[in-house]
């Protein structure tokens, strides 16, 4: 069965660095991989997402994500963060039968 | 545009009673999926649906819960009766594509159970 690992459960960075969040995941197949913002009392929203071709993808508020299948990863990166990135993060994967598999998702806080 | 609309957004119950939430999926859109996150388990899939039909009911808990859809734009998650462990936020989340993998979430229904 798919499964995501997200390694970090907190990450702090100040704002105007860099941010960096870690995805593994077990797929036998060619996996659907995705990543997802949660703002403190909202749902979830899609930031990106990767299914095929150019390895490394774009999403909305300046975030990307590259896909290396020899590591089996999926890493979300932004270049500058800014306060209101502030949020929880979820990778997840998408099985054949639709179901998406999420990670326990990464905190991220960011200071001034 | 409207989004995945859920209501209520906070409920508190005592053990024992009936507990009936609800949503309404973005119009048009064709899929339906209930997810139920806490901090033990993470986001769990519980049920969705495909044009108002069930299609995968195999992470639903327990008999206590059931879920419908009677039309394309209402569905209920009902737990009966409710326990202090089904203490959570519930998600309904929409879809109008199978493969895209993109769901829009509501804003989800906290249940506390007492």
């Amino acid at each position: 069965a798919q499964s995501v690992t997200q390694p970090d459960i907190h990450i702090t960075v100040s704002e105007g660095a860099s941010l960096e969040l870690r995805c593994n995941y077990s797929y036998g197949a060619t996996p659907y991989l995705f990543w997802y913002v949660q703002s403190p009392g909202q749902g979830l929203q899609l930031l990106l997402k990767y299914f095929s071709g150019d390895t490394l993808v774009q999403g909305i508020k300046g975030f990307e994500a590259e896909f290396k299948r020899s590591q089996s990863s999926f890493n979300l990166r932004k270049p500058s963060v800014h306060w209101s990135d502030a949020a929880e993060y979820f990778c997840a994967v998408e099985a054949v039968d639709y179901k998406l598999s999420f990670g326990a998702g990464t905190t991220v806080t960011v200071r001034a | 545009d409207a989004g995945v609309i859920q209501s209520p957004r906070h409920e508190v119950t005592e053990m024992g009673q009936e507990v009936t939430l609800r949503c309404k999926p973005i119009s048009g859109h064709d899929y339906l999926f209930w997810y139920r996150q806490t901090m033990m388990r993470g986001l769990e899939l519980l049920i969705y649906f495909n044009n108002n039909v069930p299609i995968d009911d195999s992470g639903m808990p327990e008999d206590r819960f059931s879920a419908k859809m009677p039309n394309a734009s209402f569905s209920t998650l009902k737990i009966q009766p409710s326990e202090p462990r089904d203490s959570a936020v519930y998600f309904c989340a929409s879809s109008t594509d199978r493969n895209t993998g993109e769901l829009f979430f509501g804003e989800g229904s906290r249940l506390t159970v007492l």
